[in-house]
């Protein structure tokens, strides 16, 4: 499978603990990003990375979340002291260098179910 | 800002049914990317198509096809003859062309289409 894969699937936890999400973003993209989605609702941007660098952040990202991409590779999104509201699914994707006109398509992964009790 | 609008929820048709999935967008942007994305139970949001603004020319894909229509702002989504496995939420979603060098992905609320054998 060569496309976008994101680990755990599934997490459910207690509020007040932590939690960390990986993303493997396809080999060859640069790009990566993450979002959430919540129940009945499409999919927010929360980050942006190009290679390494963080180069976007939405201000739904909390003090609580950081997002790393330490080698440009894999990307962790971990969220500290849970709450209710973290509760969604977060999804990552990719993508090639945007390309000007012609524009590029972002790919996601299947996502990871977080439930906070 | 750009804002993507979905305004059918749910729509529930019978097997070989023809039905259209509507897609209304806002931006200010004059070069900007509209997308539509399936997303089935599982999770994964599944690419279907990207169309740029400067390109108004339908697309037809086995049994989808796309209407985009610059002057009522709408990217329309028709699938012919309905199957089962059709059933899903589908999002459309616009990006701008320069959103600080990437493509920040707006997506609308989506729409659950079932379809009933």
């Amino acid at each position: 499978d060569t496309g976008v894969s994101q680990d755990p699937r599934h997490k459910i936890t207690k509020r007040g603990q932590n939690v960390t999400f990986r993303c493997d973003p396809i080999s060859e993209h640069n790009r990566l990003y993450w979002y959430r989605q919540t129940l009945g609702q499409g999919p927010e941007f929360l980050t942006y990375f190009q290679n390494e660098a963080q180069l976007e952040k939405s201000r739904l990202l909390s003090d609580r979340f950081s997002a790393e991409r330490p080698k440009g590779s894999f990307s962790t999104l971990e969220i500290q002291r849970t709450e209710q509201g973290d509760s969604a699914m977060y999804l990552c994707a990719s993508s090639l260098p945007f390309l000007g006109r012609s524009g590029n398509t972002i790919y996601f992964g299947e996502g990871s179910w977080l439930t906070v009790v | 800002a750009q804002k993507v609008t979905q305004a059918q929820t749910e729509i529930s048709v019978v097997e070989k049914e023809d039905v259209t999935l509507d897609c209304v967008y806002e931006t200010r942007d004059t070069t900007y990317y509209l997308f539509w994305y399936k997303q089935p139970p599982s999770g994964e949001l599944v690419f279907l198509i990207r169309r740029n603004s400067f390109d108004e020319q339908n697309e037809i894909s086995g049994r989808y096809s796309w209407n985009f229509q610059k002057s009522t702002s709408s990217f329309n989504f028709t699938i012919t003859a309905s199957q089962v496995v059709d059933s899903a939420v589908y999002f459309c979603a616009l990006s701008e062309a320069y959103s600080g060098g990437y493509q920040k992905v707006t997506f609308g609320t989506g729409t659950k289409l079932q379809v009933i054998p």
